[in-house]
């Protein structure tokens, strides 16, 4: 157990819905990345959080927005779903915001579009 | 265009037998190395990382990797597999100059065979 949490583990939906996927970092981590694994793309990086800001984006999708909390957990936010946003959705947090710190990674959330 | 790219997409060993996964990576500036690990029905766990001297770094369960920087490549390697090794292994890149994100390659599944 990583200590970082997602929920919900599973997900299924259909064309055009909106679903959000949390995460809950560890234990005195400030940062909260987000990555999509799919078969084709392999595990990309989509955003990351430092504290409450946005620290830095990747192959995010502008129908794809995430935010922060105060209490330090995250929510991805996915909307207008397409047939190819089925992936699995990994959160990771680390202690810090840079790339020196180990990322620490959540079990997923696994997204099926119908 | 960056890239991290894993040779083998899977491999299949004998226990006891020598391992060596392929990771070569694209990018020009400083890196941070990393191998992520996923046993099946598990999270990604970090099996060890580079960021500076020493170019052999020793991980856990016995794995050991190998920065070569003339050659961009940072190989994984373990003398002695055991069954439990079955496994995703991931190798990823972070960029120093561009931020936090880790850049994955699309992964190699070992394969052991009792």
């Amino acid at each position: 157990d990583s200590g970082v949490t997602q929920t919900p583990k599973h997900l299924i939906t259909a064309t055009g819905q909106r679903v959000t996927l949390r995460c809950s970092p560890r234990s005195g981590d400030l940062s909260v990345y987000w990555y999509q694994q799919s078969l084709d793309q392999g595990l990309q990086f989509l955003i990351q959080y430092y504290n409450g800001e946005e620290r830095a984006k990747g192959n995010i999708l502008e129908r794809f927005s995430a935010q922060q909390f105060p209490d330090l957990h995250s929510e991805l936010n996915l909307s207008s779903l397409e047939l190819g946003d089925s992936a699995l959705y990994f959160c990771a947090s680390s202690v810090g915001g840079n790339g020196y710190n180990e990322q620490f990674f959540g079990p997923g959330t696994r997204l099926t579009v119908l | 265009a960056q890239s991290v790219s894993q040779h083998n997409h899977h491999v299949i060993l004998s226990e006891a037998a020598s391992l060596e996964l392929g990771c070569n990576y694209s990018y020009g500036g400083t890196v941070n190395l990393f191998w992520y690990v996923q046993y099946p029905g598990q999270h990604l766990q970090l099996l060890l990382k580079y960021f500076s001297g020493d170019p052999l770094v020793k991980g856990i369960k016995g794995f050991e990797a190998e920065f070569i920087k003339s050659k961009f490549s940072f190989n994984l390697r373990k003398p002695s597999v055991q069954w439990s090794d079955t496994a995703e292994y991931f190798c990823a890149v972070n960029v120093r100059q561009a931020g936090t994100a880790l850049i994955f390659g699309k992964g190699t599944t070992l394969s052991v065979s009792s």
